[in-house]
């Protein structure tokens, strides 16, 4: 059965920094696209980052690109959200997301229940 | 860069009657790569068609989903009290790699 569990999320001053973690289970990271997907709060769904399992390697949104690092730890099947310079926008919750590849088609086919970031001083 | 435009932005309706939901893209994109996703308060979304028109994996037949080229709709036959929640329509391709429409809240009326 595949699971996500982000972890790492808190509060966190402008400027700082913080690393969140998604521990995967029942499937191989490396062998995946893995997304991160946040949402502020009481707002719709925002694409952050992907790293992919071939040589297209990772890839980010306008927002967070410079300052979002995204990674995994193929030994310990898990991927990880490194973020830098935060802004008060960068509040919300994370989503670690699994995308799904069959008959031609893609999706978010398993999420995880999210990590909450709030930037605030 | 491919905008998602959904519509309504809030859809009120009695459980039992149909329900339609749009989303609209700013270009032509592949069906291939369109999809649906349901969230509740407090939960993570839930995938629930793929492809524009495949049922994912223990979605209820009421839900349905169709088009092509600029325009897709997501269709409830019949609506259960579970079925009130937020959707949003997502695509992938073009730049960024991922886009969302903004979400249509379904409310009971």
């Amino acid at each position: 059965e595949v699971q996500l569990v982000e972890s790492g999320g808190g509060i966190v001053q402008p400027g700082g920094s913080l690393r969140v973690s998604c521990a995967a289970s029942g499937f191989t990271v490396s062998r995946y696209w893995m997304h991160w997907v946040r949402q502020a709060p009481g707002q719709g769904l925002e694409w952050v980052s992907r790293i992919s399992s071939d040589v297209r390697g990772t890839t980010y949104a306008d927002s967070v690109k410079g300052r979002f690092t995204i990674s995994r730890d193929n030994g310990k099947n898990i991927l990880y959200l490194r973020m830098d310079s935060l802004r008060a926008e960068d509040t919300g919750v994370y989503y670690c997301v699994l995308w799904v590849t069959d008959f031609g088609t893609g999706r978010f086919g398993y999420w995880g229940q999210g990590t909450p970031v709030t930037v605030s001083s | 860069e491919i905008v998602l435009s959904q519509s309504p932005g809030t859809l009120s309706l009695s459980p039992g009657e149909r329900a339609t939901l749009s989303c609209r893209a700013s270009q032509s994109i592949s069906g291939s790569y369109l999809t649906w996703y349901q969230q509740k308060p407090g939960q993570a979304p839930r995938l629930l068609i793929y492809g524009a028109s495949n049922r994912a994996t223990g979605i209820p037949d009421r839900f349905s989903g169709g088009g092509s080229g600029t325009d897709f709709s997501l269709t409830i036959s019949r609506l259960e009290p579970e079925d009130f929640a937020v959707y949003y329509c997502q695509h992938y391709g073009g730049s960024p790699e991922i886009t969302f429409g903004q979400g249509t809240r379904l409310e009971i009326k």
